[in-house]
């Protein structure tokens, strides 16, 4: 099975602080996502990336960063933290290969309180 | 990727069929419609998808309609572990990349 795990389930930083979440696949799939998810609001794209260095905003960027040295790493940066980031933030992977055609896997969440 | 609307919110008694409609009028000849769950604290998870066919697996059935404008999936004998929201999707599978966009959802609640 897909492991997609990320750094930290909760996580409590001050405003102004720069964040790093961590997101770790084990499927050597090519596509990566960062997803936050508030309440009435659903899913909402921040940023994803299809390939090694490469990167693509989604609806919602501002505020963010990403990084994905690696193939199975993707790192969301908020590069000075505030309160509005509160949220939860949800870490993806899909691809090409594995039974469904582009299934997307997803992370458990990592909730980030911004105080 | 095309549009998809969803009843905000639907009940169903524990054993019986759960029928979640989507409604795609502007689906595209190529896109797929795709359906995920998310229970509470958890990351959505796949269930489901279709072009044209109905389709049928272990957790669901995928009803779509000749026109594909809308969809219905079935959770045949709903239980309480499938309380969740539902995300019905469409967008091209054959693509190198995908971008894959929420809507809102339906959350329904199995009651016992």
């Amino acid at each position: 099975d897909v492991k997609v795990t990320q750094s930290s389930r909760y996580l409590v930083k001050r405003t102004g602080e720069k964040v790093f979440l961590e997101c770790v696949q084990d499927m050597d799939h090519e596509n990566m996502f960062w997803y936050r998810q508030d309440p009435g609001l659903g899913l909402r794209l921040i940023y994803f990336s299809y390939d090694v260095k490469m990167k693509e905003k989604g609806d919602i960027p501002e505020g963010y960063s990403v990084s994905r040295e690696k193939k199975e790493r993707f790192s969301l940066i908020l590069e000075s933290a505030s309160t509005n980031q509160t949220s939860m933030y949800l870490c993806g992977c899909g691809g090409t290969s594995g039974r469904v055609y582009n299934e997307q896997f997803f992370g458990p969440g990592t909730r980030l309180t911004v105080l | 990727d095309a549009k998809t609307t969803q009843p905000p919110s639907m009940d169903c008694a524990e054993g019986r069929a759960a029928n979640l409609p989507c409604n795609h009028s502007t689906i595209s000849g190529n896109e797929y419609v795709y359906w995920y769950r998310q229970i509470h604290s958890q990351g959505p998870q796949y269930i489901i998808h279709g072009l044209k066919n109905n389709e049928t697996n272990e957790m669901a059935s995928l009803i779509i309609t000749e026109d594909r404008k809308s969809s219905t999936l079935i959770l045949p004998h709903a239980t309480l572990r499938d309380t969740a929201v539902y995300y019905c999707i469409v967008r091209v599978a054959e693509t190198s990349y995908d971008k894959v966009i929420f809507g809102p959802g339906t959350s329904l609640s199995v009651i016992p």
